[in-house]
Formats: C-alpha cells, structure tokens, sequence
C-alpha cells in the first residue's frame, strides 16, 4: 500500500523558514517522480515544485522560485522542500504528491498545514 | 501558460441525477495530459480520471471523462451523496509543467 506522511508544518513568522518533509512507502521512491501541491484556505489546489526520480532535476512555480528547495533522500524515502522567505501568501496545507504514469498525481499524503503570520 | 477554466462553478443535483462538469484550456492540449480529481472537505485530492478519459484504480464506472482540444468533461451518471465533493481538472505541459482548474464544487440540492 502507499502511503505518503508529511510532517514539518506549523506557525512561521514572515520572512522566515520551514522544513518539509514527506516520508513513503509501498512503491519504488527512487523511480517515481514526486511533487509538491498546496492548497491556500478555502482556495483551490496550486502545483508547488517537482523534482524527478533521480532528484537531478527539479521545477518549480513562478510564485515560489528562488525561494524554495525541492529535494530528496532515496536512501530514506524521503521527499523535502526548504521553505525560505516565507510570507502570509505561503499560508496552505502542503501535500506531498507521486507522479503518475500519465502526467498526473496517483497518491497524496494527507497533508502539513503552514501558517505564516507575525 | 495554458489555464483551465472549469464551469460551473457551483453544481446543486439531487442524488440519482446526472451531472456533467467541464474544463476548458486556453489553448489545445493533448488529451493525454488531462486528468480529474475529487477532493473531500479535510481530505487530501483522489486521482478519478487520467489521460481524459481512463479511470484510475477503484473508481465505479458511474465517473466517465471525455473531451479533447480543450474542451474536457467530466460525467457522473446517478450521483451519489458520497460524490458530493470538489472536482478539480489539472493538465500537465512545460511551463509550469502542471495547472489545475479552480474546481467544482457539486453540492446536494
């Protein structure tokens, strides 16, 4: 079964910094492409960062680039994303996401809730 | 940027009726980069329908997707009151490599 856990969320003050991690199991990390997808309160769902399989390459929104970091640990099954520079518009559950075979998003994690508030 | 626009906004059915939801990009996309999610109040998203019209793993035949160029639907014959949800359409291209609508909510009537 996959499963996919975030944890590092909680309150951030603007201009400060977070660390998410997503942890997996139930599939081959290491092959699969992963994503991050946020969801501002009450809002709809807004692709984050992507980083491939082999973590070599990576891609990110217009809205968070230079800003944050998608990485992984494939010896951990690990997915993270470095979160700097943050202000209130980052405020958002934040869900770790596999890539499907057809260019979509097969498994969520349940989601980390980040609040960026002074 | 290709952006999708999914109409209505809001959907009110009465269980066992028929509903239909679009999405609409901005510019043609390949159908095979075209998926629907369903998302639960408090709920992370479920991947429903991928390559526009394929169903993925456990969804009930009642959920069908069509379309191409840009315009996508999204059917469900007979809702059920577990259908009542947000139905989301994302699109994977190059840049950004994925957008999603901004959702359907099908609410009961």
């Amino acid at each position: 079964e996959v499963q996919l856990l975030e944890s590092g969320g909680g309150l951030v003050q603007p201009w400060g910094s977070l660390r998410l991690s997503c942890t997996a199991s139930g599939f081959s990390f290491s092959t699969n492409a992963m994503s991050w997808v946020r969801q501002a309160p009450g809002k709809g769902l807004e692709w984050v960062s992507a980083i491939s399989g082999s973590g070599g390459s990576t891609y990110y929104a217009d809205s968070v680039k230079g800003r944050f970091t998608i990485s992984r640990d494939n010896f951990k099954n690990t997915l993270f994303l470095q979160m700097n520079s943050v202000s209130v518009e980052d405020t958002a559950v934040y869900y770790c996401a596999k890539d499907g075979s057809y260019w979509d998003f097969d498994y969520w994690g349940q989601g980390t809730l980040v609040t960026v508030s002074s | 940027e290709i952006v999708l626009t999914q109409s209505p906004g809001t959907l009110s059915l009465s269980p066992g009726e028929g509903a239909t939801l679009s999405c609409r990009a901005s510019q043609s996309v390949s159908s095979s980069y075209l998926a629907w999610y369903q998302q639960k109040l408090g709920q992370p998203p479920r991947l429903l329908i991928y390559g526009a019209s394929s169903r993925a793993t456990g969804i009930p035949d009642r959920f069908s997707g069509s379309g191409s160029g840009t315009d996508f639907s999204l059917n469900i014959s007979r809702v059920e009151p577990a259908d009542f949800a947000v139905y989301y359409c994302q699109h994977y291209g190059t840049s950004p490599p994925y957008t999603f609508g901004q959702g359907t909510k099908l609410e009961i009537k």
